[in-house]
């Protein structure tokens, strides 16, 4: 089957660094994303890994291990507009571009 | 670049009654997907398009729903004999054919009462 986990719920303060985590267990892989949708918005593309390693984007960066299916999105320096909710999205084989999702984590910043 | 967009932006709609969404993908991109997403849950894949052609559709998607592309351009889904489970927002994402990120639209929210 094909699966991906992230936690529900995080909170942070602003100014901090949080991390969220995503396991996935799909039949495939051909790459994983990470997107932010704040409510009642379409979500937006954040990054891509399609190799192990970390992708640096300003502010954001994501992780990626194939051995363990394992990839998380570090948020540093949290801004106030940063709470949102973050997508972990999953393209299970070569041929088929379609995303599976998680059901995404909500993420709450503190002033 | 205007960016993908979908309308109506909001649909109220009794059950039993028909409804069709549209989606206007970014010109340029051959690939256009149907997502259905649920409160506190991520999106869930329906169909995709590459050109005029449905290349996948979810298992999940009963007879009810239909979705096309005619001139491969836009595209609709037509839910036929909606259900109050069929409430949802239904969510568009274009692409290049060549290229793995999906940009997508602002969604279309139904709710059927």
């Amino acid at each position: 089957g094909q699966n991906i986990d992230q936690p529900t719920e995080m909170t942070a303060t602003e100014g901090a660094i949080v991390q969220i985590n995503c396991t996935y267990q799909t039949s495939g892989f051909n790459g994983l994303f990470w997107y932010q949708q704040h409510a009642g918005e379409a979500p937006t593309f954040l990054s891509y890994n399609v190799l192990d390693g970390l992708e640096e984007k300003g502010r954001f960066s994501s992780f990626l291990s194939r051995s363990k299916g394992y990839s998380y999105l570090l948020l540093k320096e949290l801004q106030m507009k940063d709470s949102a909710s973050y997508l972990c999205a999953v393209s299970p084989a070569s041929g088929t571009y379609k995303y599976i999702f998680g059901t995404g984590t909500r993420l709450k910043v503190l002033a | 670049d205007t960016g993908v967009s979908q309308n109506p932006r909001h649909k109220i709609t009794k059950r039993g009654q028909n409804v069709t969404f549209r989606c206007d993908p970014i010109s340029e991109h051959n690939r256009l997907y149907w997502y259905r997403q649920t409160l506190g849950q991520g999106p869930e894949f329906l169909t995709y398009f590459q050109n005029e052609a449905q290349l996948e559709k979810s298992r999940l998607l009963s007879d009810r729903f239909s979705a096309e592309r005619p001139k491969g351009s836009f595209s609709t889904l037509e839910i036929q004999r909606t259900e109050q489970g069929d409430s949802a927002m239904y969510l568009c994402a274009s692409s290049l054919a060549e290229g793995y990120e999906q940009y997508f639209g602002p969604g279309t929210r139904l709710t059927v009462t």
